[in-house]
Order: C-alpha cells, then structure tokens, then sequence
C-alpha cells in the first residue's frame, strides 16, 4: 500500500536552514505528482509546495516563494523540501502528500514537526 | 480562492446525522474535495469531485453541492467519526486552498 514516511524535522533558529524528506513506497513515485502541507499547532491545513512527476513544474504558495525549493529524486522514490530563512511562522507539521492530476490530495504521510525557536 | 466552512465546532450525539457546511469565494463548479483528520494522525481523502466517495469510504459519508455552496453530511455519527474535517478546492491552483476545518465532537 501506498507509504509516505516525512523525516528531518527538528528544532531551528530563525534564519537558519533545514531540509525535510519524504520517502515513499507502495507505488510508482515518478508516475506522480507531489506536495507538500503543512499545519501550525492546533491550525488548519495550509499548502506549501508542490511538484510535477518528473520534477519540471513547480509551485510554491506565496509566504515561501523564495524561500523554501521543492525537489524529488525519482531514483530515490524520495520528496525534499529545502527550508530557508525560516521564520517562527514557519513553525508546523509538514505533511508530503500524493497529487491525483493536480486535484486531490490522495495520500498523506503522518508528518514531520518543524519549530523555528530561538 | 477563500474556502470557508461553518460551523467551526459542531456537537452531536453518536447516531445522528451531522451536516458540515463548505462555501468558496467564487465558483469551482464540482472542483472540492473533503479531509478527515483525526488527533495526531494525517489528513484521509474522504470525498472528491464534490460527491464521489474515496476508496473504502463508509457509505454514511456523503458530499453534495456546486457552484459556491457544497455539504458533508454523516449519516449516523459512529465513535470513529469525531475528527476535524476540511474542505479543498482544486479549481483555481495555485494555491490549492483549505478552509478552516469543522470539528465534529461528541455531544
């Protein structure tokens, strides 16, 4: 069955940097587009980012443009977010998730805790 | 596109029927999907295309609506069913967009 498993979260200074990864298993990953979600403690759900399949597109929402580079590495079946700059606001949850055809959002890992604290 | 769901907290007994409310800021025809999410755990896909149910979706659950105005209802809340729930467009990306979530709890 289709597996999403987010880890590199941690505890950061503001301005510094972190990259979280999402390993995923139990379907062709290249076939797929992917995005990444996040939710600030006790919020709502929020889009960050997201990816083509084969890594040629991508969005991102307007609080990260610039800071933030969504890439895969389909040889991996692996899902990155590059986090820069962050700031406390960027203090959340990331959920990677499945794109069905630019629609839904089909399959989601449990997530990974980023805190941005001095 | 700004999704937004009534009521933020909706108290009901196990057994009867709870109505989730969705309204987007223009139209996205049937473009909507709705979430479950429970404590500590990822969001589900429960509904897609405004009303079709998601693989292994117990058939209580249901979605209705177009246009701006859109409906979850539950049929007979059982205990597994007390969640935050969330509604999402997918006509006008990017941004895809959530509302704010509705959490059904136990009354």
């Amino acid at each position: 069955q289709v597996q999403l498993v987010e880890s590199g979260g941690g505890v950061v200074q503001p301005g510094r940097s972190l990259r979280l990864s999402c390993a995923a298993s139990g379907f062709t990953f290249r076939s797929y587009g992917m995005h990444w979600v996040r939710q600030a403690p006790g919020k709502g759900l929020d889009w960050v980012a997201a990816i083509w399949h084969d890594g040629g597109k991508t969005y991102y929402a307007d609080s990260v443009k610039g800071r933030f580079l969504i890439t895969r590495d389909n040889s991996k079946n692996t899902l990155y977010l590059q986090m820069n700059s962050l700031r406390a606001d960027d203090t959340a949850v990331y959920h990677c998730a499945r794109d069905f055809h630019q629609s839904w959002f089909e399959s989601w890992g449990q997530g990974s805790l980023v805190t941005v604290s001095s | 596109i700004v999704m937004t769901q009534s009521p933020a907290t909706l108290s009901v007994s196990p057994g009867e029927r709870a109505t989730l409310s969705c309204r987007a800021s223009q139209s996205i025809s049937s473009n909507l999907a709705w979430y479950q999410q429970k404590p500590g755990q990822a969001p589900r896909l429960l509904i897609y295309g405004a009303s079709t149910r998601a693989t292994g979706i117990p058939a209580r659950f249901s979605g209705s609506g177009s246009e701006t105005e859109f409906t979850l209802t539950i049929s007979s809340l059982e205990s597994e069913d007390f969640a935050v729930y969330y509604c999402q467009q997918y006509k006008n990306w990017p941004p895809w967009t959530f509302g704010q979530g509705t959490k059904v709890e136990i009354k």
